[in-house]
C-alpha cells in the first residue's frame, strides 16, 4: 500500500537558518512526488515536483528537493528561511496506478527572528 | 481567473442534518478530488473523479456522497452529519485532456464544517 511519512510533526529554526524537512515514501513504482505548503486559513500551494529526470528539483520561494531512490524519500531543502515560510508543509505521492493522491501527516514550521 | 471555488467557507451543522459541498473549478480540469484535513493526520481522500459521470471512493468515503454530472462542477454531500465529520473540507483539482492529470492539483480555500 501506498504511504508517506513526514516524520517531524514541528519544526522550529531561527530566520536566515537552513531548513530540511523529511518525507518518506512507499509506493512500488516510480512515484510522482510534490510538496505543498499551507498557510493558516488557506489552501494548499504547489511548491515543486518530481516525475523524472534530475532528481534535485527546483521550486517556487526558493525551495528545492531531493530524490533518493534508495533511501524512498524526498526532503525538502531551502539555505536560508524567512519569516514568510512559517506554514505547514505537505509532502505527497501521485499514484498512477489508483489515480489517487497520498499526503503525509504534514510537519508545521516556525520560524524565530 | 477564478481557480478552484468552495462554497461555504463556514458552516455548521446539527447530528442528522444533511448538506453538500459546492466546488467549481474554470481550469477544463478532468480530475477533481474531495479531501478532509483533520489535525496530525494531514489530509484523506473521500471521493474523486476522473471525468464527468465518473467518480470513484477513496480512503474515507463512507457518509459522503458525490456526483459528476458537468467538468466543472463536484458537489460533496453528507447524508446525515456526525460530529465525526466535523473537519475540513478541501476540493482540490488537476489535469486537462491534454496534460497529465499529475502535473499539479489547485486546492480550493476549504470548508470548515462543524457538527454539533
Amino acid at each position: 500500500a501506498q504511504s508517506v511519512t513526514q516524520p517531524d510533526i514541528h519544526i522550529t529554526v531561527s530566520e536566515g537558518a537552513s531548513l530540511e524537512l523529511r518525507c518518506n515514501y512507499s509506493y512500488g513504482a516510480t512515484p510522482y512526488l510534490f510538496w505543498y505548503v499551507q498557510s493558516p486559513g488557506q489552501g494548499l500551494q504547489l511548491l515543486l515536483k518530481y516525475f523524472s529526470g534530475d532528481t534535485l528539483v527546483q521550486g517556487i520561494k526558493g525551495f528545492e528537493a531531493e530524490f533518493k531512490r534508495s533511501q524512498s524519500s524526498f526532503n525538502l531543502r531551502k539555505p536560508s528561511v524567512h519569516w514568510s515560510d512559517a506554514a505547514e508543509y505537505f509532502c505527497a505521492v501521485g499514484a498512477q496506478s489508483s489515480n489517487q493522491f497520498y499526503f503525509g501527516t504534514g510537519t508545521s514550521l516556525t520560524v524565530i527572528p | 481567473n477564478a481557480g478552484v471555488t468552495q462554497t461555504p467557507k463556514f458552516q455548521v451543522l446539527k447530528t442528522g442534518q444533511s448538506m453538500t459541498l459546492q466546488c467549481a473549478q474554470d481550469m477544463n480540469h478532468e480530475y477533481m478530488s474531495w479531501y478532509r484535513q483533520d489535525p496530525g493526520m494531514g489530509l484523506r481522500l473521500i471521493h474523486y473523479s476522473v471525468g464527468a459521470g465518473i467518480t470513484d471512493q477513496g480512503e474515507v468515503p463512507n457518509g459522503y456522497n458525490v456526483s459528476r454530472s458537468t467538468t466543472e462542477d463536484f458537489p460533496l454531500r453528507l447524508l446525515s452529519a456526525a460530529p465525526s465529520q466535523t473537519s475540513v473540507y478541501f476540493c482540490a483539482s488537476s489535469g486537462t485532456t491534454t496534460d497529465s492529470v499529475w502535473a499539479e492539483a489547485f486546492f480550493g480555500q476549504g470548508t470548515r464544517l462543524t457538527v454539533v
